[in-house]
């Protein structure tokens, strides 16, 4: 079992639709999340982290954590051709005492003009 | 902008070669984080520093080290270069907080 999976995609969705982005995590011990964007060719940019069960949301985008579940996810409210990207998944291990970040594959998502 | 910076933008090496990268990171974020991105992956974690000493280390064999100084720059150094190990190296430099912020990263490819 992968430490962090997602579904990679590709996800289309219309454009001004919500696009819902999933990602479950097997350390029961992770403490901290993120979701980063990456565009084709350019390094992950970060969008939320969330420490707490529950929604946090900024803009159009809300960030969902389900310790029990061990799930995460990332919404994206009014879709835009812009957040055409991958969006990765990063969970927090404090292995040793280090923020090691372990990252899933990413999700690919396609905004549909 | 994440006032992280990295050289060079791309590299292309040869098989067996030695090869080092560069960070700088923001000042007072006295740590940095290398990571590994293959093609199509995530990225992977390399090792990371803080304050100068190496403060974890992923799954990856010897010949990746890895340097900090005190002015918030790093190195990251690959011997005896493998065709695997053509990816894009990413660094990350992180807040009192424990947010990681990217550098642009640099592309390698190993022929």
């Amino acid at each position: 079992q992968k430490e962090v999976e997602q579904n990679s995609g590709p996800l289309s969705v219309p454009e001004g639709a919500i696009a819902s982005l999933n990602c479950t995590y097997s350390d029961r011990g992770s403490q901290s999340f993120f979701w980063y964007r990456q565009y084709s060719g350019k390094s992950p940019e970060l969008i939320m982290f969330i420490y707490s069960n529950g929604d946090k949301e900024d803009g159009r985008f809300t960030a969902q954590l389900n310790k029990a579940s061990q799930y995460v996810s990332l919404l994206i409210r009014d879709s835009q051709p812009s957040d055409s990207a991958t969006y990765l998944c990063a969970v927090n291990n404090r292995v040793l005492g280090n923020e090691k970040l372990t990252f899933g594959t990413g999700t690919r998502l396609t905004i549909i003009p | 902008e994440t006032g992280v910076t990295q050289s060079p933008t791309h590299l292309i090496k040869t098989r067996g070669q030695q090869v080092t990268l560069r960070c700088s990171s923001q000042s007072g974020h006295n740590t940095v984080s290398w990571y590994q991105q293959a093609l199509g992956q995530g990225p992977q974690f390399i090792f990371q520093y803080y304050r100068e000493e190496e403060n974890g280390r992923g799954n990856f064999p010897p010949r990746f080290s890895g340097l900090q100084f005190p002015n918030y720059s790093s190195e990251l150094n690959v011997n005896a270069l493998e065709l695997d190990d053509s990816a894009l190296y990413l660094c990350a430099s992180q807040t009192a907080t424990d947010t990681q912020y990217f550098g642009p990263g640099t592309r390698l490819t190993v022929l």
